[in-house]
């Protein structure tokens, strides 16, 4: 089944301690892209990867680091997790930019 | 930060009613119009991609128009069912790659 897998699907954490958050498509997608969902707010872009080893920051980069050292993963990385960063998160992929995004499932992280 | 807007915020029809919302994005960088439909407890799902002026576009009782030169495109559901209901989302794609997501309309279709 064509799928972007998250994992974990629900994370809480102390502040400052490390964590990653796993991203898997099975599609063979070029684009990648992290998104963070925060009441009241439209989903937000963290950082997208055009293909393998090209990453950019999109609307709200800090306290965030990816790499795309293979196409099908891409994970996010929160070095120093801080309370502002508790939200839901989505990966997505897509094959090409005029086509749609899939979306994982989520992962709802609370950091306190 | 780059804005886009979505109207209105949320909706209630009854059953049978057809119903429309709008999303307004800028009109230079242009490159994509995304809509999504997202469903409680789900993830967003891709109804439509838009790239040129005047496209339109359909999905059963869906459709979507795109005007690239004023910035703004309309969703129109016809005869509105209670598997209808949902939040349906725009995103704006920008010749940089980057995107931007309205905060989405919520339907409400009332059985």
């Amino acid at each position: 089944e064509a799928q972007v897998t998250q994992n974990p699907r629900y994370l809480i954490t102390v502040t400052g301690k490390k964590l990653t958050v796993t991203c898997s498509q099975n599609m063979n997608h070029e684009y990648m892209s992290w998104y963070r969902q925060d009441p009241g707010l439209g989903l937000r872009q963290i950082y997208y990867s055009m293909n393998v080893e090209v990453t950019d920051k999109g609307d709200v980069p800090e306290g965030y680091k990816v790499s795309r050292k293979e196409k099908r993963n891409f994970p996010l990385i929160l070095e120093s997790p801080s309370p502002n960063q508790t939200s839901l998160y989505f990966c997505a992929s897509s094959l090409s930019g005029r086509t749609g995004y899939t979306f994982g499932s989520g992962t709802r992280l609370t950091v306190v | 930060i780059l804005n886009v807007e979505q109207s209105p915020q949320s909706l209630h029809v009854q059953e049978g009613d057809s119903t429309n919302f709008t999303c307004s994005f800028p009109s230079s960088n242009f490159y994509a119009l995304h809509w999504y439909r997202w469903e409680t407890a789900k993830s967003p799902e891709a109804l439509f991609v838009m790239t040129l002026n005047g496209d339109e576009k359909k999905k059963g009782r869906i459709s979507a128009t795109l005007n690239t030169k004023e910035g703004y495109s309309y969703l129109y559901i016809k005869g509105s069912q209670p598997e209808d209901s949902a939040t349906y989302l725009c995103a704006f794609r920008d010749t940089g790659n980057q995107f931007y997501f309205g905060t989405g309309t919520s339907l409400t279709v009332i059985p």
